[in-house]
C-alpha cells in the first residue's frame, strides 16, 4: 500500500487558480470513485474539502473542485483567498483500506 | 455529523504499547465505520485502521502486526493499541468517521488529535 503521490507545494496569487494533482495506481484511485480531498491548517485536524471525487460537501466553497482522469486525480481552487494557504491531502480508497497521499502545502503570494 | 474526542497518554515509553480511546458524541446511528489515522510531526497522513459496527477490523498492511482497534459502543467509545512503539511512532493521532455521501464515503468527522510521544 503507497502513499499517493502529490507536489510538495504550489502557490498563486489571490485570485488566481491553482490545481493540485493526486496520482494513484489502478488499484485505487483509478479503480474508485471513493477519491477525497482535505485541507489541514496548522495545527487543526484536516477537514473534508471533496468527496466521491468531484463533490462538495455542505458549506464548502464552489470554489473548490475536483476531478479524475485515469489513475490521477485533482483538486483546483480559484480564486485563490489568503484562507485558502494550507496543507492539502487526498485519499482513495482501495481494497477496504484507504490510503493518503503525502500532501501538499499551498502558498497564497 | 458526530463529535470525537481522543484521550490517553501523551508519553509512552520504546517498547511499551500506546493505548488511545475515541469518544463519540451526537448521533451515530448512521455511522458504520470508525478509524485511526495518524500524522508524524511535520508528516502526512496514515490511515492506521477501522472497526465497523459490527466489530469487524481492517488495518493498514504496514502496520497490521501490532496494532489493535476494539470498541465499546454502549459507551459510545473505540479504542486503538500499537504494540512494541518505537520513536517512529511518535505522531499526531486522530480518530475520524466515515460520512455515507451517497454511494461515497469520506472522512467527515475528525476529533481534535492527540499528540503522543514515544521516549524513555
Amino acid at each position: 500500500q503507497s502513499a499517493l503521490t502529490q507536489p510538495a507545494s504550489v502557490s498563486g496569487s489571490p485570485g488566481q487558480s491553482i490545481t493540485i494533482s493526486c496520482t494513484g495506481t489502478s488499484s485505487d484511485v483509478g479503480r474508485y470513485n471513493f477519491v477525497s480531498w482535505y485541507q489541514q491548517h496548522p495545527g487543526k485536524a484536516p477537514k473534508l474539502m471533496i468527496y466521491g471525487v468531484s463533490n462538495r460537501p455542505s458549506g464548502v466553497s464552489y470554489r473548490f473542485s475536483g476531478s479524475k482522469s485515469g489513475n490521477t486525480a485533482s483538486l483546483t481552487i480559484s480564486g485563490l483567498q489568503a484562507d485558502d494557504e494550507a496543507d492539502y491531502y487526498c485519499s482513495s480508497y482501495t481494497s477496504a483500506t484507504w490510503v493518503f497521499g503525502g500532501g501538499t502545502m499551498l502558498t497564497v503570494l | 455529523q458526530v463529535q470525537l474526542h481522543e484521550s490517553g497518554p501523551g508519553l509512552v515509553k520504546p517498547s511499551e504499547t500506546l493505548s488511545l480511546t475515541c469518544t463519540v458524541s451526537g448521533d451515530s446511528s448512521s455511522r458504520n465505520y470508525w478509524s485511526w489515522i495518524r500524522q508524524p510531526p511535520g508528516k502526512g497522513l496514515e490511515w492506521i485502521g477501522y472497526i465497523d459496527y459490527s466489530g469487524s477490523t481492517n488495518y493498514n498492511p504496514s502496520l497490521k502486526s501490532r496494532i489493535n482497534i476494539s470498541m465499546d459502543m454502549s459507551k459510545k467509545q473505540f479504542s486503538l493499541n500499537l504494540r512494541s512503539v518505537t520513536a517512529a511512532d511518535t505522531a499526531v493521532y486522530y480518530c475520524a468517521s466515515e460520512g455515507v455521501f451517497g454511494e461515497a464515503v469520506a472522512f467527515d468527522s475528525w476529533g481534535q488529535g492527540t499528540l503522543v510521544t514515544v521516549s524513555s
